[in-house]
């Protein structure tokens, strides 16, 4: 069965400090890793699909990576309007997408 | 284009009442899945359309949920007979699906809140 964990449940930086979001996954044959950012009372927001071992992307103050077991989301001198939900989504070949529980992130002025 | 749009933004109902929730999907996106997220965690899957034919269901609890896309476009969620535990927030996705397959980006829209007293 597909699954997907992520860590830390909550994060709270301060603004400018960097650190990373973790998403540790088991799948059998990845088609896909997906991020997406979620607002309070808002849907996902598409962020990055990695595809294979060792690729990156990269958009604004946000990295994702990816390797055989695990994919990190590193934020860069992150500001205030990067709080948000973090959420990884894996999908097997022919699967339904499988949601880890998010990462809550703040960050504080 | 406009995105994913999603109706009501909040509905509530009494247990045991019937509701319907609303999904309009990115122009031309062939497949449209949708999910519930409960508080505190990711989406779950609940039913993939490709087209107007429901492809994968597996996702559905029980024979209380019912979807239908009758023209290959909007998509319907029907809920009967509500029960507590049905509150949630249900979120609608679409993607391309231009390989007739599931194996697109999802764009998600904002999401029906319901909650059942």
């Amino acid at each position: 069965e597909d699954q997907v964990t992520q860590s830390p449940e909550a994060l709270r930086l301060q603004e400018g400090e960097s650190s990373s979001l973790n998403c540790s996954y088991t799948v059998s044959g990845l088609r896909g890793l997906f991020w997406y950012r979620q607002d309070p009372g808002k849907g996902p927001e598409f962020l990055f699909t990695l595809y294979s071992a060792g690729e990156e992307k990269e958009k604004e103050r946000l990295k994702a990576t990816l390797t055989k077991k695990e994919s990190f989301l590193h934020i860069t001198a992150p500001k205030p309007e990067d709080s948000a939900t973090y959420l990884c989504a894996v999908q097997a070949y022919g699967q339904n997408f499988v949601f880890g529980p998010g990462t809550r992130l703040s960050v504080l002025p | 284009g406009a995105g994913v749009s999603q109706t009501p933004s909040n509905k509530v109902t009494e247990k045991g009442k019937y509701v319907e929730l609303r999904c309009d999907p990115i122009s031309g996106h062939t497949a449209l899945y949708w999910y519930r997220q409960s508080l505190g965690q990711g989406p779950e899957f609940l039913i993939y359309f490709q087209g107007t034919g429901a492809a994968d269901d597996s996702g559905l609890p029980n024979d209380r949920f019912f979807a239908v896309r009758p023209e290959g476009s909007v998509s319907t969620l029907k809920i009967q007979r509500t029960e507590r535990g049905d509150s949630a927030v249900y979120l609608c996705a679409s993607s391309a699906g231009t390989s007739g397959s599931r194996e697109e980006t999802q764009y998600f829209g904002p999401g029906t809140r319901l909650l059942v007293l």
